[in-house]
């Protein structure tokens, strides 16, 4: 079965600084990876993939997450926040197949001004 | 627009009490979803639907039901056999079934337990 973990769940920076939200996943077959991002009082959105291929993905908005099947990771990073970036960040992974997400327990990020 | 809303907003419910919450989607998916949110654990999957007239059960079924008689509405039933209700309730479709594919989310219900 698969399992992620978040390792912090909660993460405070300050404005235009960097920041890495860290993600391992366990499993035994090859999977497919996500970011979603979780706004104040709404619903999730995604906010990148990993399917295949290359193995740094980005968003539109200036999150990058890199695949490292060696370590089993799927860290999120970001080089410079802003106050928008506050929100509730959740890694989820997947295999192959009609199998359903699993989620990890989410990572608050709070950036300070 | 496309979208998925879910309804209520907010739902205070009496112990002992069975309550629906309504999720519909007008963006033709095939596969929906049902999960729970509580503080610090994330996002547990109560049950999915790959298509019309089936469904199957996640990891934290007991206590709730659903049906999916049309494609668009896939309503959860949360009964009184479900010790701690009190939650965030998200709802979510994607184009088929699938982990891969893009799972897109409702605002949410919070449910309260009175």
């Amino acid at each position: 079965a698969q399992s992620v973990t978040q390792l912090d769940s909660q993460v405070p920076v300050f404005e235009e600084a960097p920041v890495e939200l860290r993600c391992n996943y366990s499993s035994s077959v090859s999977v497919y990876l996500f970011w979603y991002v979780q706004y104040p009082n709404q619903g999730l959105q995604l906010l990148l993939k990993y399917l295949s291929g290359s193995t740094l993905v980005e968003s539109i908005n200036g999150f990058e997450a890199e695949f490292n099947k060696s370590q089993t990771s799927f860290h999120l990073r970001k080089p410079s926040v802003h106050i928008s970036d506050t929100a509730e960040y959740f890694c989820a992974v997947t295999p192959s197949g009609n199998t359903p997400l699993v989620f990890g327990k989410g990572t608050r990020l709070s950036v300070i001004a | 627009d496309g979208g998925i809303t879910q309804s209520p907003k907010y739902l205070f419910r009496k112990e002992g009490q069975n309550v629906t919450l309504s999720c519909e989607q007008n963006l033709n998916h095939d596969a929906m979803y049902w999960y729970r949110q509580d503080p610090g654990q994330g996002l547990r999957l109560i049950y999915y639907s790959q298509i019309v007239n089936d469904f199957q059960k996640g990891d934290i079924a007991e206590g709730y039901s659903v049906s999916r008689e049309k494609k668009e509405s896939f309503p959860l039933t949360v009964t009184s056999a479900q010790k701690n209700p009190t939650a965030f309730y998200l709802c979510a479709s994607s184009i088929e079934a699938g982990g891969y594919n893009e799972q897109f989310f409702g605002p949410g219900t919070r449910l309260t337990v009175l």
